[in-house]
């Protein structure tokens, strides 16, 4: 029963390198959600999906790409990471009208 | 568009009584409240939906006002294990906003002996 997983959960980038986070849920949840998470920042909505082959903006998209080509997949891209980007990184998913689900972070240092 | 949470943090000795409250600038079809612990991922609280429908912790309560467009988050008598940082996450409902669900910037508790 593993419900939301993400890999990798560290990863240290130089600026300029590129990389991919993959989310991954087993739930058959319709929709599935990327933030970031920073002090006193709280959780900010990078990009999100309401169903395979669908994406949209959230609230902080700029430097970030996502893919949903499966159901169970949510991928997070970084073309050309700076240090701003440098957070722990969330996804989560759900059901219509139901709770969120969150996989336990990927915590990235871009230096 | 963030919703909007206060206090931004409340200290507690065990036993005492908490609200948390959490306000939006736009219609919500529901509510949904978080705590995290250091270093956790987020967990599930509570979600309200808009019609009055409830989900969540039995002993953790919470109400939705449609109307003003605000929640709060009730935690009575509390237990050492009720810190961490709470969040509030508002969804608009699939017309206004699709699936978009965002969250405030979260109200950290502390509950001290």
């Amino acid at each position: 029963n593993a419900g939301v997983t993400q890999t990798p959960k560290f990863r240290v980038l130089k600026t300029g390198q590129s990389m991919t986070l993959l989310c991954a849920q087993d739930m058959n949840h319709e929709y599935m959600y990327w933030y970031r998470q920073d002090p006193g920042m709280g959780l900010r909505l990078i990009h999100y999906s309401v169903g395979e082959g669908t994406t949209a903006k959230g609230e902080v998209p700029d430097g970030y790409n996502v893919s949903r080509l499966k159901k169970q997949n949510f991928l997070l891209g970084l073309e050309s990471a700076a240090p701003s980007q440098t957070s722990v990184y969330f996804c989560a998913s759900r059901r219509d009208r139901a709770e969120a689900f969150f996989g336990q972070g990927t915590r990235l240092t871009v230096v | 568009q963030q919703p909007v949470q206060s206090p931004q943090a409340v200290i507690l000795r065990e036993g005492e009584d908490a609200v948390i409250n959490c306000s939006s600038s736009k219609a919500l079809y529901s509510v949904h409240w978080y705590r995290q612990k250091h270093g956790e991922a987020p967990v599930f609280l509570m979600i309200l939906l808009k019609g009055g429908e409830q989900k969540g912790h039995d002993k953790i309560s919470a109400s939705f006002n449609e109307k003003k467009q605000q929640s709060s988050l009730y935690l009575t008598a509390s237990q050492l294990s009720y810190s961490g940082t709470y969040f509030c996450g508002t969804w608009g409902g699939p017309i206004d906003q699709g699936g978009k669900l965002i969250f405030g910037q979260g109200t950290e508790l502390s509950v001290k002996p």
